[in-house]
């Protein structure tokens, strides 16, 4: 079946470092790939996602790009703020089940001043 | 464009009591929809597939009985737990795809439900 596996957290980064959320996939033909938010107490958020080998997906600084040939979208982005402190779920839709979405387990990521 | 709501946003509830969670597709007609629960701190689990007019398709493990879903219409599906217990306290997400996106694998997430059963 399809799966998704996300580097473990927490990870805790000062105010402008550099973050990787490392995230690989296994999967059946080729699913779209997303990364979510979620903020404490609160739902889920799109971040970014691709639907297609070699996509990129950015938004507000953070960037993954679709590697087919290492099942990976690992999440990135140049200089973290203490307003991205959060849960960040990877996860994969598979084109035989449209919609239906598989998630890692998550990666919690505070950002200290 | 895309926006999904629930109802409630939190919600607290007696042990014995039941609980409808509603979730709605404010601008998009979705054929089906999807229902996650999260325990604290863990991931989503997808727990069943929401589809118009027909019968839930729950995954393994979740209790049909337990957990009523109805999907109505194009842009409602609903949530009932029964006869809720202190472990069925949790966050529940909803999701809908749209019905004229056939060709996307994307859904559309509401804010969620904190249910706490006291």
């Amino acid at each position: 079946g399809n799966s998704v596996t996300q580097m473990e957290g927490p990870v805790t980064l000062s105010e402008e470092a550099f973050l990787t959320i490392n995230c690989t996939y296994t999967a059946t033909g080729y699913p779209s790939l997303f990364w979510y938010v979620q903020y404490p107490g609160e739902g889920l958020q799109l971040l970014l996602k691709a639907t297609k080998a070699d996509d990129k997906g950015s938004n507000k600084g953070f960037e993954a790009t679709y590697r087919k040939e290492t099942t990976s979208f690992h999440l990135e982005k140049g200089s973290v703020q203490v307003s991205d402190s959060a849960v960040y779920f990877c996860a994969l839709s598979a084109e035989t089940n449209a919609g239906k979405s598989t998630f890692g387990d998550g990666t919690t990521l505070t950002v200290k001043p | 464009g895309a926006v999904v709501s629930q109802h409630p946003s939190r919600v607290i509830c007696k042990s014995g009591t039941s609980v409808k969670i509603e979730c709605r597709s404010l601008d998009f007609q979705a054929t089906t929809m999807f229902w996650y629960r999260q325990f604290p701190k863990k991931s989503l689990m997808l727990m069943a597939t929401s589809n118009e007019g027909s019968k839930a398709t729950y995954e393994q493990g979740v209790e049909k009985d337990k957990f009523l879903i109805n999907h109505a219409s194009l842009t409602l599906s609903t949530l009932t737990v029964t006869s809720a217990h202190p472990e069925d306290s949790s966050f529940y997400i909803c999701s809908a795809r749209p019905h004229r996106q056939s060709w996307s694998t994307e859904a559309f997430f509401g804010q969620g439900t904190r249910l706490t059963v006291v």
